[in-house]
């Protein structure tokens, strides 16, 4: 059973425009919620977060939303650039229940084009 | 630098071979962690600890041990690999294991035969 879903694969955008990748999540009890991007042969690495009591959290040309009544959240790129183009995987963590196992979803490889 | 560093970085060993990919920290962090990468499946969660002697299950952890001895180190080990369990396999840590920020090791690729 996938708790995090990401179901778009991959996303094209023109440099300049709006990226907005979605991730979904069945688990009420996570309370904090994560986005990573992942180049070719490296590990990932931590772009933005944001906590279950918020709803947005800005980070210079990333913004995470959180729709808890919609268990959904989404990454807005503005704007977009060539070096953006990654595979990017949100993640979800419930630390309430005292296990701190996180769940990642399954990605989507993000193609800015110049 | 701060940083997290596995190895080896590749590996191609044959069914039942037991083998150990290490793992270390130098940021003094208290949680770590083991993932796979798998086309199609993201990143999985095989083992955590949340500091020494203290470790716990992902959500695949068949098939694997760990254990944490020094804060610093947390091997992965395979007692008896087999071919499913070939994969990309990323080691992280964090200060804690409250949504702090997890820094991921560049990544060990294993081949079973």
């Amino acid at each position: 059973d996938q708790q995090v879903k990401q179901n778009s694969p991959s996303l094209s955008v023109q440099e300049g425009r709006i990226s907005i990748l979605n991730c979904d999540y069945t688990n009420s009890m996570f309370d904090y919620f994560l986005w990573y991007k992942k180049y070719p042969a490296e590990g990932p690495t931590f772009l933005i977060s944001i906590s279950s009591i918020k709803d947005k959290n800005e980070d210079g040309r990333f913004t995470v939303f959180l729709n808890k009544s919609a268990k959904h959240l989404s990454l807005h790129i503005v704007p977009s650039q060539p070096g953006d183009s990654a595979v990017y995987f949100c993640a979800a963590i419930s630390t309430t229940s005292g296990t701190y196992k996180y769940i990642f979803g399954t990605g989507t490889r993000l193609k800015v084009l110049a | 630098e701060a940083q997290v560093t596995q190895n080896p970085r590749y590996l191609i060993t044959v069914t039942g071979k037991k083998l150990t990919v290490t793992c270390s920290q130098n940021m003094n962090h208290e949680y770590m962690s083991w993932y796979r990468q798998d086309p199609g499946l993201g990143l999985r969660q095989i083992y955590y600890s949340m500091n020494v002697e203290v470790t716990d299950k992902g959500d695949v952890p068949e098939g694997y041990k760990v254990s944490r001895k020094e804060k610093r180190n947390f091997p992965l080990i395979l007692e008896s690999p087999s071919p499913n369990q070939t994969s990309l396999y990323f080691c992280a840590s964090s200060l804690s294991g409250a949504a702090d920020t997890q820094y991921f090791g560049p990544g060990t690729r294993l081949t079973v035969l």
